[in-house]
């Protein structure tokens, strides 16, 4: 088992749709989590961290679920400039060491 | 300081020649990561460095490969005898310890036939 599961998608939605992704981490001694954004033969970016008590950036929001371990990824109204692929990625350690990543979600934002 | 960068951008070579890849990571930061990244699949860690010391190989780093950072800045990755099968984007990231947040490099991306 993978210890960072991620649905591959591709998640195909009209624009203005909001859309969620879920990620399932499976080590429950992980203790920091982040979403990246990769675009197509583009190097990972960082796009948001994944706080215990959720948090929004603009028209994102991120959840973390420890008890589920799981994390979760919203998207509101949500734009073509969105398509990519949105990696899961858990860390086991408080501080950055090595970081796990999940084999990402495709989404595409159709006109 | 523009970010990390890694040379070359891509590489084609014969299979069982040796290949070296360069990245140089964001000057502050003491941390530097390998991962390799195959079609579909997310970036996989290869190995780490804090300043100049390897902490730790994946598994995935078989004998072929080997990876330094002699001065504690740039990093070489290097993969003797080379397979189909390493064909992949290799991806360097930086961080500062105690920071959350990698920054990754445009990646090399290597094609073996």
């Amino acid at each position: 088992r993978k210890e960072v599961e991620q649905d591959p998608g591709p998640f195909n939605v009209p624009e203005g749709a909001t859309v969620a992704f879920n990620c399932t981490y499976s080590n429950s001694a992980s203790q920091s989590f982040f979403w990246y954004r990769q675009d197509c033969r583009k190097e990972p970016k960082l796009l948001m961290s994944v706080y215990s008590s959720g948090n929004e950036d603009g028209r994102f929001t991120a959840q973390l679920n420890r008890a589920s371990q799981y994390i979760s990824l919203l998207i509101r109204d949500s734009k073509l400039s969105d398509s990519a692929t949105y990696l899961c990625v858990v860390n086991r350690y408080s501080s950055a060491s090595k970081i796990i990543f999940g084999s990402g979600t495709r989404l595409s934002i159709r006109p | 300081d523009t970010g990390v960068s890694q040379d070359p951008r891509h590489k084609i070579t014969k299979r069982g020649q040796n290949v070296t890849f360069r990245c140089d990571p964001i000057s502050e930061h003491n941390r530097l990561y390998w991962y390799r990244q195959t079609l579909g699949q997310g970036p996989e860690f290869l190995t780490y460095f804090q300043n100049e010391a390897q902490l730790e190989k994946s598994r995935l780093l078989s004998d072929r490969f080997s990876a330094e950072r002699p001065k504690g800045s740039f990093s070489t990755l290097e993969i003797q005898r080379t397979e189909q099968g390493d064909s992949a984007m290799y991806l360097c990231a930086s961080s500062l310890q105690g920071k959350d947040g990698y920054t990754f490099g445009s990646g090399t991306r290597l094609t073996v036939v």
